[in-house]
């Protein structure tokens, strides 16, 4: 596929247990970020990744809260003892570079019970 | 501090009818802007964009928008609405004092286009 994919679509996890979201992003593209959706709200910044390294990780709102690029391509976020309020859809981008328009995945819905 | 804002949460229109989304921005600098549009369960689709030059800048799907530097707004318009044009919609800034490309989005309005 030529778009940005995300898996899983869907995450149902308990409260305190460790989740990992995937991201592949297009082929080629340098620039990846997440963001995260909340209901009725607009997404927000969490981390941008230039190649493999984590060039801007301000929008991470807490040290459960890590992400990797390992080979520059594909990217995992996780969170470790997930609360309540991690609860929102996870949207993963890629440009090709920083100065372009960024395309999203459909993104992976969190539920923490 | 920098902001955008979408001041409608939802936008009512008939099918045929002009299409108005507003968005307004507080920043020192140029932004770059741009609107995305978001259809249930699937992600954002980029529609347009504004960098510099041409305050009209012309998009996807017959959307276009305005940039006013002197109202800091970035309107988003369609001059006839369709039904399938339903769907939220977010204006988003990249604030060019950041390096990095990061967007700040709008809250997002819903657009309801009724036959």
């Amino acid at each position: 596929g030529a778009g940005v994919s995300q898996t899983p679509s869907n995450k149902v996890t308990e409260k305190g247990k460790y989740v990992e979201l995937r991201c592949d992003p297009i082929s080629g593209h340098t620039a990846l970020y997440w963001y995260r959706q909340s209901l009725g709200q607009g997404p927000e910044f969490l981390i941008y990744f230039q190649g493999t390294g984590a060039a801007d990780d301000s929008g991470l709102p807490n040290d459960r809260f890590f992400a990797v690029r390992p080979e520059g391509s594909v990217s995992t976020l996780k969170i470790q003892r997930t609360e309540r309020g991690d609860s929102a859809v996870y949207l993963c981008a890629s440009s090709i570079d920083s100065t372009n328009e960024q395309f999203f995945g459909p993104g992976t819905r969190l539920t923490v019970l | 501090a920098q902001s955008v804002a979408q001041p409608e949460d939802q936008v009512n229109v008939a099918e045929g009818n002009p299409l108005t989304v507003k968005c307004t921005y507080s920043v020192s600098g140029n932004p770059y802007l741009f609107w995305y549009v978001q259809y249930p369960n699937r992600g954002l689709q980029f529609l347009l964009k504004y960098i510099t030059g041409d305050n009209l800048v012309k998009g996807s799907y017959g959307f276009e928008a305005e940039f006013n530097k002197s109202q800091t707004s970035f309107h988003l318009k369609k001059p006839s609405a369709l039904v399938s044009d339903s769907a939220l919609y977010f204006c988003a800034v990249r604030f060019t004092t950041d390096s990095w490309g990061k967007l700040q989005f709008g809250a997002g309005t819903q657009v309801v286009v009724t036959p």
